[in-house]
């Protein structure tokens, strides 16, 4: 089965910049998703389609993607941005379809 | 604004059948996808499957022996039964809206609703 391989936390300053990745067998073929989940809340899609926005998220919000890793940068990070982040692919390498998420990434804003 | 709401006992037995409802709201139910995610206490989250509004289904590779997906679109409800569930079934539950066209994600989604399973 397809396997998204996340590191399990990121910190990052206030106001700098912070790059979260998603590891997967050839992830640049496929489109990436990104969610943003906060303690107690659920998931919120902040990218899809690799690089799209939903409205109302921020472009400091951006996916992009290369060989076997595709990588959230936010810019300008915010207190608001500490969150939990997954990675999301839909895998059809197999017979059997299926939609996959990555381990997850903490990030903490110092 | 569309709006999805998870239902269903927050308690179960070991090998009991776990059943929960999602109702949508602000959208119709029609002509979309509809999904279901579960997310083990402190841990990541697992797409279980989806139904579409026609009844069609398709469900996680490492479930599908135990998950059933059903939609009732006169009710704006759809549904999840996972069967024979054990203390590794523990987690919250989320209904999601999957959708599908140039790629698929899932949003929005329900609030969660935990579901524990203890003797």
């Amino acid at each position: 089965s397809y396997v998204l391989t996340q590191s399990p936390s990121v910190s990052v300053a206030p106001g700098k910049t912070a790059r979260i990745t998603c590891g997967g067998n050839n992830i640049a073929t496929k489109t990436v998703k990104w969610y943003q989940q906060k303690p107690g809340l659920a998931p919120v899609l902040v990218v899809y389609d690799d690089d799209d926005r939903p409205s109302g998220i921020p472009d400091r919000f951006s996916g992009s993607s290369s060989g076997n890793t595709a990588t959230l940068t936010i810019s300008r990070v915010e207190a608001g941005d500490e969150a939990d982040y997954y990675c999301q692919v839909f895998d059809t390498s197999t017979n059997q379809p299926n939609y996959v998420f990555g381990t997850g990434t903490k990030v903490t804003v110092l | 604004q569309m709006q999805l709401q998870e239902s269903g006992p927050g308690l179960l037995r070991p090998s009991e059948t776990l059943s929960l409802n999602c109702t949508v709201s602000g959208g119709s139910i029609n002509k979309r996808y509809w999904s279901w995610v579960r997310q083990p206490p402190g841990k990541g989250l697992e797409w279980l499957g989806y139904v579409f509004s026609d009844g069609r289904t398709r469900y996680s590779p490492s479930l599908k022996s135990r998950v059933t997906l059903s939609i009732d679109t006169s009710k704006q409800q759809f549904s999840l039964k996972l069967t024979s569930v054990t203390a590794a079934d523990t987690a919250v539950y989320f209904c999601a809206r999957l959708a599908v066209t140039t790629g698929s994600w899932f949003d929005p989604w329900g609030q969660g609703t935990l579901v524990t399973v203890s003797s």
